[in-house]
This record gives C-alpha cells, structure tokens and sequence, in this order.
C-alpha cells in the first residue's frame, strides 16, 4: 500500500476552515483515501472515504485531484472539540485492509 | 448497539504474568482487527481475522496470540508479559459496503507492564 505523508501539527482558530493535506505519491489504482480523527484516550473514528474528486459529508470535505497523489481533508468551521490527531490512509478496495497508520496530523484549535 | 466494546479499560501487569484483553462486537462484522498504540505514535496492526475461525499476523505479532471462535469475538492473549506491551491496545471490526471498507474502533485497554 502507498505510503502516506501529512504534517506532524497545525493549529487554528474557532469559526476557521482547516485544510490538512496528505501526500501519497505512490496510491495504486485500485486504493481509495480514508481519513480518520481520534480523541485522547478514544479509538481512531472515521470521518471520510473518497476515490477521486470531491466528496462531502455531514462532517468535512474530502478533495482529491485528478493525479490523486495528494488529498486535502477540509474542516469547516472548526470548534475546540475538532481537537484532535488526523490520519490520512491509502486502502485497497474490495478486500479487508490492515491499514497503515502513521503519526497523523495533531490538530489544535485555540479560542 | 454497543458497537465494539473491550475490556478491561486499565490493567498492571508484573512482567511475566499473562492476561486477555477481550473485544466483542454486535455489528456482526466479519472482519475483526487488533492494534497497539504507542504513545505519540500510529496504531500497529498485531492480528487480524477476516471470520470465525480464520486468524492471521499483523505488523507486530510477538508475544501474542488471538483465537476468533465466533463472529462477535476476537480475544487477544498475551502470555509472558514485558515492558515492551506497554500500550493502549485497540480492538477494530468492519464491514464491507460495495469495495470499500470502515473500520469501527473500540474505546481501548491501557496496559502497563511493570
């Protein structure tokens, strides 16, 4: 499976847009993007699943250029409780996937 | 729907004693899945299984062991206990809907080996 990149942190406001994006140079054709979020002290939960283009949820945005080498999780609107680690995942479709985590993205929102 | 629950949330092993965390799921997922996190780091695969009856390694098999007797279970069994399993262990479960995959975590066992 593609080796994902993201950044280690980022901080941001309350009420701003967050943009964390992740680099996968090396995404197969068959792989598909998922990005999870986990809280101190709780287990990983997902938050987005995306091929190609743009996808949408209750919760963020999910972008990913035709190349697909890179793709941009977008927060809109962050609050404090959007503190937390962010991991970008290349899965293979069709099948279980024993994701590859990495150290994901520490997100902080101040006040 | 409890999702997937693990217990115990906290334990102190001495080094060498043996213990079972233990995960069960309601979602009657087939696919079942169990991680360590270290701190500041990702989650490490360990073992997984893909239905009852049916285990494979992970990343970070040593000094574990799994059994999945049914669908909604997947214990994992440390025999020799070593400061090194000190970790926060997550057990997953996931379906599959049309090619692509979701993995449901539970809330994780702190373990401490001392």
């Amino acid at each position: 499976l593609a080796k994902t990149t993201q950044p280690i942190s980022m901080d941001s406001y309350e009420g701003q847009e967050v943009n964390i994006t992740c680099s996968h140079n090396n995404i197969a054709t068959n792989d598909y993007i998922t990005w999870y979020q986990q809280f101190p002290s709780q287990g990983p939960r997902f938050i987005i699943q995306g091929y190609k283009t743009k996808v949408t949820n209750e919760v963020a945005s999910l972008f990913i250029p035709a190349d697909r080498k890179s793709s941009t999780l977008s927060l809109p609107r962050v609050s404090l409780s959007d503190t937390a680690v962010y991991y970008c995942l290349v899965q293979l479709s069709g099948g279980y996937n024993k994701l590859i985590f990495g150290a994901g993205t520490r997100l902080a929102v101040h006040p | 729907n409890a999702g997937v629950t693990q217990t115990p949330k906290f334990r102190i092993l001495k080094i060498g004693q043996s213990m079972t965390l233990q995960c069960t799921q309601d979602m009657n997922h087939n696919y079942m899945y169990w991680y360590r996190q270290d701190p500041g780091m990702g989650l490490k695969l360990i073992y997984y299984s893909v239905g009852a009856g049916i285990t494979d390694k992970g990343e970070v098999p040593n000094g574990y062991n799994v059994s999945r007797s049914t669908t909604e279970d997947f214990p994992l069994r440390l025999e020799l206990a070593a400061p090194s399993q000190t970790s926060v262990y997550f057990c997953a479960s996931s379906y599959l809907a049309g090619v692509q995959e979701t993995q449901y975590f539970g809330p994780g066992t702190r373990l401490l080996v001392l």
